[in-house]
């Protein structure tokens, strides 16, 4: 089956616009996971999704930032009032389960450039 | 706190050559441990995983690590390297509740021909 999809792969904004980004997991898949990949960051854990729940929102960095879930499946994560700092490749995993043991398969990422 | 720590930002090996990338963790628990390769323009690829057992793992394409908990390290290896090795080496730490995972800074292979 196909792996973990995201949309869009290239996304240019201006500061202070909202942007979407969705991520489509493996079919089955009830955990999804999103990070944020930067050069000063390195990998961060920004949420993660049990279902439509997100038990972990410990890493969204502002309240700017939100995701939401539907139907066990699609997810996506919402940067409102976009600044320059939030440049970065977002990545999207999906797992079989959630207890820490389960391979994460990652997507290809957003790459988010704000001007 | 929970913390990965990849001493080596940029390691440069000749084809051929044999490889160690160093991972240092800081985990309360007995630790699950990964490391993932990241090569240019792709998404993050499992190479291997640690929970318990046999503290010397293999992965896929050639490569092995070994769990050191005196050291809290988990050190990633391989006999012989290839140029298509040359990619980005992450180490990560799972959370065993969550799962969420906590990557090192990661290393950069280059390989020499």
């Amino acid at each position: 089956g196909a792996g973990v999809s995201q949309s869009p792969s290239n996304k240019v904004t201006e500061k202070g616009k909202d942007v979407e980004l969705r991520c489509d997991p493996i079919s089955g898949h009830t955990a999804l996971y999103w990070y944020r990949q930067s050069l000063g960051q390195g990998l961060e854990f920004l949420i993660y999704f049990q279902g439509n729940s997100a038990p972990d929102k410990s890493g969204l960095p502002s309240d700017r930032f939100s995701a939401e879930r539907t139907g066990g499946s699609v997810s996506t994560l919402t940067i409102q009032r976009t600044q320059q700092e939030d440049s970065a490749v977002y990545l999207c995993a999906s797992s079989s389960g959630w207890g820490g043991k389960e391979t994460q398969y990652f997507g290809p990422g957003t790459r988010l450039l704000v001007l | 706190a929970q913390s990965v720590t990849q001493p080596d930002i940029h390691i440069t090996v000749s084809e051929g050559a044999s490889l160690e990338l160093r991972c240092n963790y800081s985990y309360g628990a007995t630790p699950y441990l990964f490391w993932y390769v990241q090569s240019p323009g792709q998404g993050l690829q499992l190479l291997l995983k640690y929970f318990s057992g046999d503290t010397l793992v293999q992965g896929i394409k050639g490569f092995e690590a070994e769990f050191k908990r005196s050291q809290s390290s988990f050190n990633l290896r391989k006999p012989s390297v290839h140029w298509s090795d040359a990619a980005e080496y992450f180490c990560a730490v799972g959370a065993h509740q969550g799962g969420k995972l906590i990557f090192g800074q990661g290393t950069e292979l280059s390989v020499k021909p």
